[in-house]
């Protein structure tokens, strides 16, 4: 089974920042890395998918990178509905493994 | 836009099985290439995905479940299930359902319901 290992896992900013979040997976997953956010008592909604494609409807501040087994998670201008937990999860095969998420919150 | 919906018993005592049914508007499970999945999400385990079931009705499940696992498919009435036998504590947990295209993401989920493993 394939390893989803998120840093940090807690995350403190301040409205403005630049904010990154890590993901790596244990063996290579090419490009196939999802990122989802997750506010309390709701679904996780998707952001990111195939490492670097925005999802409809999210902000341009977000933006992902990486291929084989390190992956970035960007928020440029952090604002404050951006306070949640950021899930990555892979989707190359399965069974279909997610990280144990990083929560951010305003500084 | 599709909507997905979880439905059933929120206690169910040691040792005997969860059921619980998730219902699909907007959209056919029995078109397209879409896979219907079971992901569940505890304070022990994080986020887990369960199972899936495709419109074939082929399966596929996570082996941590170790067989206790079965996804069925309701074409006539356009919704999934899932069936955990001999459950424990440690599958109390809130139960999400949600659609990917293929080895897409997860891109509907169901707002999740929270199941309880209690006698």
């Amino acid at each position: 089974d394939i390893q989803m290992t998120q840093s940090p896992s807690s995350l403190s900013a301040s409205v403005g920042d630049r904010v990154t979040i890590t993901c790596r997976a244990s063996q290579s997953i090419n490009t196939f890395l999802n990122w989802y956010q997750q506010k309390p008592g709701k679904a996780p909604k998707l952001l990111m998918y195939a490492a670097s494609r925005l999802q409809s409807g999210v902000p341009s501040r977000f933006s992902g990178s990486g291929s084989g087994t390190e992956f970035t998670l960007t928020i440029t201008s952090l604002q404050p509905d951006d306070c949640a937990t950021y899930y990555c999860q892979q989707s190359y095969s399965s069974p279909y493994s997610f990280g144990r998420g990083t929560k951010l919150d305003l500084k | 836009q599709v909507q997905l919906q979880e439905s059933g018993p929120r206690l169910v005592k040691p040792s005997q099985t969860l059921s619980l049914t998730c219902n699909v508007a907007g959209g056919s499970i029995s078109s397209g290439a879409y896979y219907w999945s079971w992901v569940r999400q505890s304070a022990g385990t994080g986020l887990e995905w369960i199972g899936r079931i495709n419109n074939r009705g082929e399966t596929s499940y996570n082996p941590s479940l170790k067989g206790r696992v079965a996804i069925s498919a309701d074409t006539a009435q356009n919704q999934f299930s899932l069936k955990l036998t001999s459950v424990t504590a440690a599958d109390t947990a809130v139960y999400f359902c949600a659609r990917a295209l293929g080895p897409s993401p997860f891109d509907f989920w169901g707002q999740g319901t929270l199941v309880t493993v209690s006698s």
